[in-house]
């Protein structure tokens, strides 16, 4: 079955610094990578997902890029805020299946 | 107005004890899941529900049964609780089971086993 992993797991960045998050997938037939955020008691909530058939998507200051080849996928946070500080999940899924997230990367954004 | 919500929040409890934990969407999807996040964060499906129907069961001990009364709804009844159960367990659900759409969390349940 599909295995996800996922570095750093701990992330320390100064308020204003870039945080680039990686994932590794195995299974080359999963087409969708999503990413969830997890705020500190709070639920998972997705905030940007990529499709197998785009090489990288944009919203405002977070990105995601995708390497099929490689089978990697990355998330970038630009311009970070402390509000950016959480745990950030990665997941791979396919038609049909269900997602298999990543063991997660608590990012803290010091001010 | 919440979209997917559980019951209770919070659930201490003996071992030896039998509870459930409640889920319901209000979002007209089709397919319902809980997990498990352990302390170490990890979120792991347990099962995976379409229609009212079981479409995943991972690896999960038969002390855990889920039950869907409609396709808004998926309980979680847990008999003869012990100490490794203790963990936050999420609902989710999205549109379909194609497995490439949003999943809506609810808020968790936070379970102690003592």
């Amino acid at each position: 079955g599909e295995n996800v992993e996922q570095h750093p797991s701990t992330l320390s960045v100064q308020e204003g610094d870039s945080a680039v998050i990686k994932c590794t997938y195995s299974d080359s037939a999963s087409n969708y990578f999503p990413w969830y955020k997890q705020e500190l008691g709070k639920r998972p909530q997705l905030i940007i997902d990529i499709r197998s058939n785009v090489g990288e998507k944009k919203d405002q200051r977070i990105a995601v890029t995708l390497n099929k080849t490689a089978k990697h996928f990355s998330l970038h946070i630009t311009e970070t805020q402390p509000e950016d500080s959480a745990v950030y999940f990665c997941a791979a899924s396919m038609w049909g299946q269900n997602f298999v997230f990543g063991p997660g990367t608590r990012l803290s954004v010091l001010p | 107005d919440t979209a997917v919500s559980q019951t209770p929040k919070y659930l201490v409890t003996q071992m030896g004890n039998d509870k459930s934990i409640k889920c319901e969407q209000n979002l007209g999807h089709d397919t319902m899941y809980w997990y498990k996040q352990d302390s170490k964060k990890f979120l792991k499906i347990m099962f995976s529900y379409n229609n009212k129907e079981l479409i995943i069961n991972e690896t999960v001990p038969n002390r855990f049964s889920p039950k869907s009364p409609d396709k808004a709804h998926l309980n979680l009844h847990i008999n003869s609780l012990e100490l490794g159960d203790s963990a936050v367990y999420f609902c989710a659900s999205s549109l379909s089971s194609a497995g490439r759409e949003t999943q809506y969390f609810g808020p968790g349940t936070r379970l102690l086993v003592l």
